[in-house]
């Protein structure tokens, strides 16, 4: 079974500052997807980035980008020019892209707080 | 825009009774996820469905039953609720097929609170 795993409970940067979060997942499959999801107070959860492990280059979405290490088994995200409206938990997720109907598994998530 | 709804936000039961959580879809997804949320423990699978009547277990399925009727509905029962199963639970729904990159909706989730 996959698993993922997010080894920083909580995290912290300054307003405008950049801060990296760090995931690591095991899995025996070639093919597969990984997202970032955002979860604000309001406990909406929000996809922030998704990362094709087929795709050598690294996904990007605006001040948010990933670093996919595919042999490492890494998939951090970086947040640069941090906004106050940033501060949320963050989820890394992983998904088989060979099964349709296969199942989304999530780390434990990491606190990140923005200090103005 | 595509809408999970989980009908109930906020519910109080009594240990040994037993609990109904529903979600709704509206953009005829295949795929319908059950998780529970926890501190320290992220979102954990209790049971997701493929397709209707299909259902397989997540990580974490004792204590728990679901239904799927219809397609754009999927239930999730606590037989006999006890205090280890206050959490919030959360609903989600995609589109099957191959591609499994599809985007994933979450509901706003349901606090349970079991006393």
């Amino acid at each position: 079974a996959q698993t993922v795993t997010q080894s920083q409970p909580e995290m912290s940067v300054q307003e405008a500052e950049t801060v990296t979060l760090s995931c690591t997942y095991d899995t025996s499959e070639s093919d597969y997807y990984l997202f970032w999801y955002k979860q604000p107070p309001s406990r909406q959860m929000i996809l922030v980035i998704r990362q094709e492990a087929y795709k050598q280059q690294n996904a990007t979405e605006n001040r948010f980008s990933v670093n996919f290490q595919k042999a490492a088994k890494s998939f951090s995200l970086k947040i640069s020019d941090s906004q106050l409206g940033d501060a949320a938990m963050y989820f890394c997720a992983y998904r088989s892209a060979t099964t349709s109907g296969s199942r989304l598994t999530f780390g434990e998530g990491t606190q990140l707080t923005v200090n103005p | 825009d595509v809408k999970v709804t989980q009908s109930s936000r906020y519910l109080v039961k009594r240990t040994g009774e037993k609990v109904f959580l529903e979600c709704v879809q509206d953009m005829d997804h295949e795929n319908m996820f059950w998780y529970r949320q926890d501190p320290g423990l992220g979102l954990r699978l209790i049971y997701f469905s493929y397709d209707v009547k299909m259902k397989e277990k997540g990580d974490i399925p004792e204590g728990y039953s679901v239904s799927r009727e219809k397609k754009e509905r999927f239930s999730l029962i606590l037989e006999s609720a006890s205090t280890n199963q206050t959490s919030m639970y959360l609903c989600a729904s995609t589109r099957g097929g191959a591609y499994s990159g599809n985007t994933i909706y979450f509901g706003e989730g349901s606090w349970l609170t079991v006393v």
